[in-house]
């Protein structure tokens, strides 16, 4: 069974610090991964898709992988009250189907 | 351009009773998910339609959930007869094609079985 595993927090920082959320993955196969963003009530909005080994920026979010690893995260810079949010990591195979992680809390504090 | 988009967004009725729930994809795009979130539990899938046709439905739990999207558009997925365990939020994705990874999600339906 593929699993999708991430860490439920909740993670806690500062406002203007470096927000770190990390998960793993079990299926080898995995070709694509991505970082949604969900507000309580919300529905799930993507953020982030890496395909590649490496780092891949776009304005204060960069998404982190490593296949050997079977490891992929995202960085938040300059963390903001508005980013406070459940960050819902998914991955997929050829199939496209995205099996999702359970998610983790992020609290940005002023 | 309009998203996906659920309907209705919250649903309450009683163990027993039949509900169904409606998406309407991304206009244009072939590919339509089904997915679940339970209490405390992850997003998981349900079922996967590719214009009218069912792709993968490995995720449905059991007969009592039917999903249809006849002419390749809207989909409905019907819980009947509604046990409480099938209480939880209700989601729908989309994606345009075979190239394209990225899925875009509808609001969800808060489906409550009392």
């Amino acid at each position: 069974q593929k699993e999708v595993e991430q860490n439920s927090g909740p993670l806690s920082v500062p406002e203007g610090a470096i927000a770190s959320l990390n998960c793993t993955y079990s299926d080898r196969g995995s070709q694509s991964f991505f970082w949604y963003r969900q507000y309580s009530g919300k529905s799930p909005e993507l953020i982030m898709f890496i395909y590649s080994n490496g780092d891949k920026e776009d304005g204060r979010f960069t998404a982190q992988l490593n296949k050997a690893s079977q490891y992929v995260s995202l960085l938040i810079r300059d963390s903001q009250p508005s980013d406070s949010a459940t960050y819902l990591c998914a991955v997929s195979g050829g199939s496209y189907i995205p099996t999702f992680g359970r998610g983790t809390s992020l609290i940005v504090h002023p | 351009e309009a998203g996906v988009t659920q309907f209705p967004s919250h649903s309450v009725i009683e163990k027993g009773q039949t509900v169904t729930l409606r998406c309407d994809p991304i206009s244009g795009h072939d590919n339509l998910y089904w997915y679940r979130r339970v209490m405390g539990k992850e997003i998981k899938f349900l079922l996967h339609f590719v214009k009218e046709s069912k792709q993968d439905e490995s995720g449905m739990p059991n007969n009592r959930f039917l999903a249809e999207r006849t002419g390749g558009t809207y989909s409905t997925l019907k819980v009947q007869p509604a046990e409480l365990e099938d209480s939880g939020v209700y989601f729908c994705a989309s994606r345009p094609d075979r190239t394209t990874a990225e899925a875009f999600f509808g609001q969800g339906t808060r489906l409550t079985v009392v």
